[in-house]
């Protein structure tokens, strides 16, 4: 089964760094771009970044761009979304997701289960 | 930096009708960048359909994407309770290469 899971909820407090991981399996991890997606309680999905695991090649929403960092370790199928410095306002639901390319067009078709991420004092 | 805007915000309609959900570009898209998610409360978004035509699988035949340009639509043509959840577009942009997101249509039981 192809599938991308998340590690568990975090609280943290202002100030603290984090970093949480999506595991693939099922699948060839270095072959496909995986992307990590933002959801503020009660809002909608903004797009963060992406990065292709088979040469960590990365991208960044402007809007993130310097706010987070995206890694990945092939070795063990394992993506990372990192902060330096968490803020009040880093607090949402953080998804990964697997970004299919095909002839028709391309879209992000596995989805891990998300993590929740709180920061409060 | 293409923005898409989804209409309506909510949408009230019954089991057994037709929902129509638009989203506008606001500039030219490929119609292979251009997909549908659905959400459902506590869950992770699940893929509805890619190249703005072309259903993900599993997904049944009573969903249906149209468009082009800068004007797309998702058509459910006869609700099921199950449905009913948040409905977000999306479409990808090669300079910079970015993958946006809508606002998001929320479709409720009437």
């Amino acid at each position: 089964e192809v599938q991308l899971v998340q590690s568990g909820a975090e609280v943290k407090k202002p100030g603290e760094s984090l970093k949480i991981s999506c595991k693939g399996s099922g699948y060839s991890f270095t072959s496909y771009w995986i992307g990590w997606v933002r959801q503020m309680p009660g809002k909608g999905l903004e797009w963060m970044g992406i990065i292709y695991p088979g040469d960590s090649d990365t991208r960044y929403s402007p809007s993130f761009q310097g706010q987070v960092t995206i890694s990945a370790d092939k070795s063990i199928s394992t993506a990372y979304l990192q902060w330096s410095s968490l803020k009040a306002s880093d607090t949402a639901m953080y998804y990964c997701a697997r970004l299919i390319t095909m002839i028709v067009g391309d879209a992000f078709d596995i989805w891990g289960q998300g993590t929740m991420v709180t920061v409060s004092s | 930096e293409i923005v898409l805007t989804q209409s309506p915000g909510t949408l009230s309609l019954s089991p057994g009708e037709r929902a129509t959900l638009s989203c506008r570009a606001s500039q030219s898209v490929s119609s292979s960048y251009l997909a549908w998610y659905q959400q459902k409360p506590g869950q992770a978004p699940r893929l509805l359909i890619y190249g703005a035509s072309s259903r993900a699988t599993g997904i049944p035949d009573r969903f249906s994407g149209s468009g082009s340009g800068t004007d797309f639509t998702l058509t459910i043509s006869r609700l099921e309770p199950e449905d009913f959840a948040v409905y977000y577009c999306q479409q990808y942009g090669s300079s910079p290469q970015m993958y946006t997101f809508g606002q998001g249509t929320k479709l409720e039981i009437k």
